[in-house]
């Protein structure tokens, strides 16, 4: 199994919703990380997990709260958001980097998310 | 500093043309190269990578693309396109990580892919 998933496909939420993204893989891989891409942009780095620990954060906004509660899984919960946080939220997971070595990443399809 | 440049950021061929997408880098030492494809609304597939080895490597749905040290180059190459090939596709460096920390992955901006019939 070579596949990222992420559900939902598609929400829309308002400034003071709580909602949640959710992606899975199992393919074993032990790092999994959260982009964001906005229309005809590439993507942008959010978190990176490592072995379910938070091994980076791109000083991403408090309103965006990644958690990874097992090797497989990964959450990032939303509050209080923004309109210009409306974008396509990416999932990926790759093995573990040795040596600070980067190895290739899978990419899930991605949630659109707009925000009211 | 790392980064990728494309620096197309829209091409048109035709049917049955043949199709190269550039992509320049900056990086230090020996890096890791990837070009992804994105189909609209989609999320990135993985098309071919390079590690090391072979300059030339080839990927899916008959990509291929050659890396030249002295160009700092990575370019993308298909004989014939398909309709199907429309899409956005990036190019990405692998970036080391230090003290610890991981590497990532730098994309380029984007180049878009249209064909005409």
């Amino acid at each position: 199994d070579t596949e990222v998933t992420q559900t939902p496909k598609h929400l829309v939420m308002g400034m003071t919703n709580k909602k949640s993204l959710k992606c899975e893989q199992h393919m074993g891989h032990r790092a999994m990380y959260w982009y964001k891409q906005k229309a005809k942009k590439p993507p942008e780095l959010m978190f990176v997990y490592s072995y379910e620990k938070l091994s980076i954060n791109e000083s991403v906004p408090s309103r965006f709260s990644p958690e990874c509660p097992n090797s497989s899984l990964l959450n990032l919960h939303l509050h209080a958001l923004q309109p210009e946080d409306s974008a396509l939220y990416l999932c990926a997971s790759s093995q573990e980097p040795t040596g600070g070595l980067v190895n290739e990443q899978f990419f899930g399809p991605g949630t659109r998310l707009t925000v009211l | 500093a790392q980064s990728v440049t494309q620096p197309d950021i829209h091409i048109t061929v035709s049917e049955g043309a043949s199709l190269e997408l550039r992509c320049n880098y900056s990086y230090g030492a020996t890096p890791y190269l990837f070009w992804y494809v994105q189909s609209p609304g989609q999320g990135l597939q993985l098309l071919l990578k390079y590690f090391s080895g072979d300059t030339l490597v080839q990927g899916i749905k008959g990509f291929e693309a050659e890396f030249k040290r002295s160009q700092s180059s990575f370019n993308l190459r298909k004989p014939s396109v398909h309709w199907s090939d429309a899409a956005e596709y990036f190019c990405a460096v692998g970036a080391r990580g230090y003290g610890g920390s991981q590497g990532n992955l730098i994309f380029g901006k984007g180049t878009k892919l249209s064909v005409k019939p």
